[in-house]
């Protein structure tokens, strides 16, 4: 445990209203990722960031957005835009720009719309 | 599209059995290939990862072997105890656009007494 916090662990919100996901790391790497995780599909990308200032669209992205203003931060906003946003989303972050070192994973998010 | 296919979505096996998942991939320039561990409740954790210079890994009852040529890669573990049950992932760098950490869609694996 520590290193990557994400929060709140459990969040509600009501359709039509968008919602920010927070994300810090005190590790100290330039690599950050979100993650969306629902039953039977894995683990699909929405957005990743290889160092502060810049990131790229995963492979799920509409309906999200994200800033990179700080090396140690990467918060999440899930807009209105999207559709069925109840999920349990994770946060990670690696050493390497290029990723191919270990992610670590923050201990998750769990949105649910109501 | 660019992705990573994992199969079986379930296994279950006896105590003292060997489990075997194993993964495909689209992109040849693939180059780093990390397995992750994630139990119930609990978020991912990494329990073996394999570069592309290499053929095989072990560590301890875990081995991943890697197929550059066929783009397909395996981990195995041996002596499998009721602590193994868990949900495995496995993951390659997808590159073109960017380096992509993409993850496949998991196998439940379940260890029985």
């Amino acid at each position: 445990d520590g290193g990557i916090t994400q929060s709140p662990k459990y969040l509600f919100r009501k359709e039509g209203q968008n919602v920010t996901l927070s994300c810090e790391q005190n590790l100290n790497h330039d690599a950050m990722y979100w993650y969306r995780q629902d039953p039977g599909q894995g683990l699909r990308l929405i957005y990743y960031s290889q160092i502060v200032n810049d990131f790229q669209k995963g492979d799920i992205a509409e309906g999200y957005s994200v800033s990179r203003e700080k090396k140690e931060s990467f918060p999440l906003t899930v807009t209105s835009a999207q559709k069925n946003p109840t999920a349990f989303y994770l946060c990670a972050s690696s050493m390497s720009p290029g990723m191919d070192t270990e992610a670590f994973f923050g201990q998750g998010t769990r949105l649910t719309v109501v | 599209g660019e992705n990573v296919e994992q199969h079986p979505s379930t296994l279950s096996v006896q105590e003292g059995d060997s489990a075997v998942i194993k993964c495909t991939y689209s992109d040849s320039a693939s180059n780093y290939f990390p397995w992750y561990k994630q139990e119930l409740g609990k978020r991912p954790q990494l329990i073996i990862d394999i570069r592309s210079n290499v053929g095989e890994k072990k560590d301890q009852r875990i081995a991943v072997t890697l197929n550059k040529t066929a783009k397909h890669f395996s981990l195995h573990i041996t002596e499998t105890q009721p602590e193994d049950s868990a949900v495995y992932f496995c993951a390659a760098i997808i590159t073109g656009g960017g380096n992509k950490l993409t993850f496949g869609t998991g196998t439940q694996l379940k260890v029985e007494l």
